[in-house]
């Protein structure tokens, strides 16, 4: 079956304490992006990445890091994160850019 | 400044009653355009998309949507709602000028009356 799992899919932290949130996916696709979702603001694009190596910003990367080692695996670092950072946040793979995406259940931060 | 509006933030409707949820986008030379569906504690799941030819897109669920180049317009419609259409919708563009960049608008919630 075609997935993508976020793991984990709930965390509250606090200020500073650097965490990872991994995004998988075994569709063999080569777009991966971070979104996260706050209310009244729809979906924004954290950071994409079109390949393995190949990563790019998206519209609110101030504060995250991401990495594409694997085709599989885009995983999603807060090194210090802040309260304005509480969040929904979803990974999505699509076969290109500009093709379908497929959403990971999601992940849901709380900065405390 | 680029944008995608999708000016309802809330939509209530009478089942069987018809649908049509609104998109306007500032993107210059037309985009890719997409409509998702989120329903509640869930990711977004497509509903359809335009990319060039017909501008009247048939999509799941029995939902279609028109694009309206001399409106800047991506319009969600369904002749005929169900309780089960209760979620809220995302239009989404890809612009031209930058395939690798998605951009959603804030939402509309639908609510269904019985």
């Amino acid at each position: 079956e075609a997935q993508v799992t976020q793991n984990p899919r709930y965390l509250i932290t606090v200020t500073g304490k650097k965490l990872t949130v991994t995004c998988s996916q075994n569709m063999n696709h080569e777009y991966m992006s971070w979104y996260r979702q706050d209310p009244g603001l729809g979906l924004r694009q954290i950071y994409y990445s079109m390949n393995v190596e190949v990563t790019d910003k998206g519209d609110v990367p101030e504060g995250y890091k991401v990495s594409r080692k694997e085709k599989r695996n885009f995983p999603l670092i807060l090194e210090s994160p802040s309260p304005n950072q509480t969040s929904l946040y979803f990974c999505a793979v699509s076969r290109q850019s500009y093709n379908e995406q497929f959403f990971g259940p999601g992940t849901r931060l709380t900065v405390l | 400044a680029q944008s995608v509006t999708q000016p309802d933030i809330h939509i209530t409707v009478s089942e069987g009653a018809s649908l049509e949820l609104r998109c306007n986008y500032s993107y210059g030379a037309t985009p890719y355009l997409f409509w998702y569906v989120q329903s509640p504690g869930q990711g977004l799941q497509l509903l359809l998309k335009y990319f060039s030819g017909d501008t009247l897109v048939q999509g799941i669920k029995g939902f279609e949507a028109e694009f309206k180049r001399s409106q800047s317009s991506f319009n969600l419609r369904k002749p005929s709602v169900h309780w089960s259409d209760a979620a809220e919708y995302f239009c989404a563009v890809v612009p031209s000028s930058n395939f690798n960049k998605f951009y959603f608008g804030s939402g509309t919630k639908l609510n269904v009356k019985p």
